[in-house]
């Protein structure tokens, strides 16, 4: 089973900054099966990027993802409120099972 | 409007046995796979099970396996979980999710509101 381990726990960062979130897996994750979610409390996850470094339907472009094999980034250019959320990565290689991070907190400094 | 809705959670005490539903309106169901997420208090995403298209292949999150059966009814657009000897661990808000451009590997795009099951004594 491919673990996932996301850095870091918690960012603290203000509106209009830039944040870069880390996941890196515990073995290759082949042809980029990488997806990342967005959390809100209270509420369902919402596919940001699949594939590494596709946008889903109706993402903003300030979402980004990159990365490779073992070690994938998720990048938001300039942070608007609604943002401030928990984001968490998922491996989908070959048959299940899937696995997902244990997630980043982005919080408002 | 594409839609997933569960239901059928509640408190059972250990060992019983829950059968979760996952309504799904908006889409053809039946061309594609469909994922069961859980997410117990205050903690992480955690996949489940995974159903293919047309119900021939099912898959299962070790932590259930043997315990937990994954179906669907294609002619009444739901998915189903049964849950056996259910345990305290199985505690957690259950999510139905579709997964993205109809096969495995690409994520899950739509997610229901939840269902929270309470196992507890």
């Amino acid at each position: 089973e491919t673990v996932l381990t996301q850095s870091p726990g918690t960012l603290s960062l203000s509106p209009g900054e830039r944040a870069s979130l880390s996941c890196r897996a515990s073995q290759s994750v082949s042809s980029n099966y990488l997806a990342w979610y967005q959390q809100k409390p209270g509420q369902a996850p919402r596919l940001l990027i699949y594939g590494a470094s596709s946008r889903a339907p109706g993402i903003p472009a300030r979402f980004s993802g990159s990365g490779s094999g073992t070690d994938f980034t998720l990048t938001i250019s300039r942070l608007e409120p609604e943002d401030f959320a928990v984001y968490y990565c998922q491996q989908s290689v070959g048959s299940p099972p899937y696995t997902f991070g244990q997630g980043t907190k982005l919080e408002i400094k | 409007q594409v839609q997933l809705v569960e239901s059928g959670g509640g408190v059972v005490q250990p060992g019983t046995s829950l059968r979760l539903s996952c309504a799904v309106s908006g889409f053809t169901f039946s061309t594609y796979a469909i994922h069961w997420v859980r997410q117990a208090p205050g903690k992480g995403l955690e996949w489940v099970a995974l159903i293919s298209y047309d119900g021939s292949n099912k898959y299962y999150a070790d932590s259930v396996k043997g315990r937990f059966t994954i179906s669907r009814d294609n002619s009444k657009n739901t998915l189903y979980l049964q849950m056996n000897r259910l345990r305290g661990e199985d505690t957690a808000v259950y999510y139905c999710a579709r997964s993205f451009g109809g096969g495995y590997n690409n994520g899950m795009d739509v997610w229901g509101q939840g269902t929270t099951v309470t196992v507890s004594s």
